[in-house]
């Protein structure tokens, strides 16, 4: 067990809605990063907040967003689902932004659209 | 763009014995950190092992240890007696010394024949 939880663990969902998927970083840390796997696109780097503010950008659509919240957990929203929007999405978090700093990851949250 | 090449999308390897998981990466800069990840059925992202590019000892833990070659982008990873938990996609993985975000290969599945 990482200390990184994700919920809900499964999420099935038809074109053109919306969801949102929550993560819980550890305990003290500051930094929430997501992911997303796919069978086609691998691991990919979506985005990351640091203490509530975002910090970097990775191949994001503008059809989702992230934010990061006062007690640090934080959310990413999906809307105008589209079959490629199937995957396994993953919350990391870390301590700091030090390049010493290890990601820990959640255990996923697999999203199904129909 | 830094890039991670795994060559290998299956493996296999008698239990007890020895196998070595092979990634390259390519980047032009000098502080950067390298990653394996483990994902096993649960898919769960578990992290394995780390090297810190400035460091010029190899890494090990347990079972684990790699052969980083600096000059040649090479960071290989090997299992020395291999138990059948071992059994599992591995994920090599690149991070910048600047940056956050994890650059993942395509990853390596491993399979532990009994």
């Amino acid at each position: 067990d990482s200390g990184v939880t994700q919920t809900p663990k499964h999420l099935i969902t038809a074109t053109g809605q919306r969801v949102t998927l929550r993560c819980s970083p550890r305990s003290g840390d500051l930094s929430v990063y997501w992911y997303q796997q796919s069978l086609d696109q691998g691991l990919q780097f979506l985005i990351q907040y640091y203490n509530g503010e975002e910090r970097a950008k990775g191949n994001i659509l503008e059809r989702f967003s992230a934010q990061q919240f006062p007690d640090l957990h934080s959310e990413l929203n999906l809307s105008s689902l589209e079959l490629g929007d199937s995957a396994l999405y993953f919350c990391a978090s870390s301590v700091d932004l030090r390049g010493t700093d290890t990601q820990y990851f959640g255990p996923g949250t697999r999203l199904t659209v129909l | 763009a830094q890039t991670v090449t795994q060559s290998q999308p299956e493996m296999s390897v008698q239990e007890a014995e020895t196998v070595t998981l092979s990634c390259t990466y390519d980047t032009s800069e000098s502080d950067y950190y390298l990653f394996w990840y483990k994902q096993p059925p649960s898919r769960q992202m578990i992290l394995v092992i780390r090297q810190e590019a400035y460091k010029q000892q190899n890494a090990t833990e347990n079972r684990f240890s790699v052969n980083f070659q600096k000059a040649a982008k090479s960071f290989s990873l090997k299992i020395s007696d291999s138990q059948l938990g071992d059994a599992a996609m591995y994920f090599c993985a690149y991070r910048s010394g600047g940056a956050q975000k994890l650059v993942f290969g395509q990853g390596t599945r491993l399979t532990i024949n009994p």
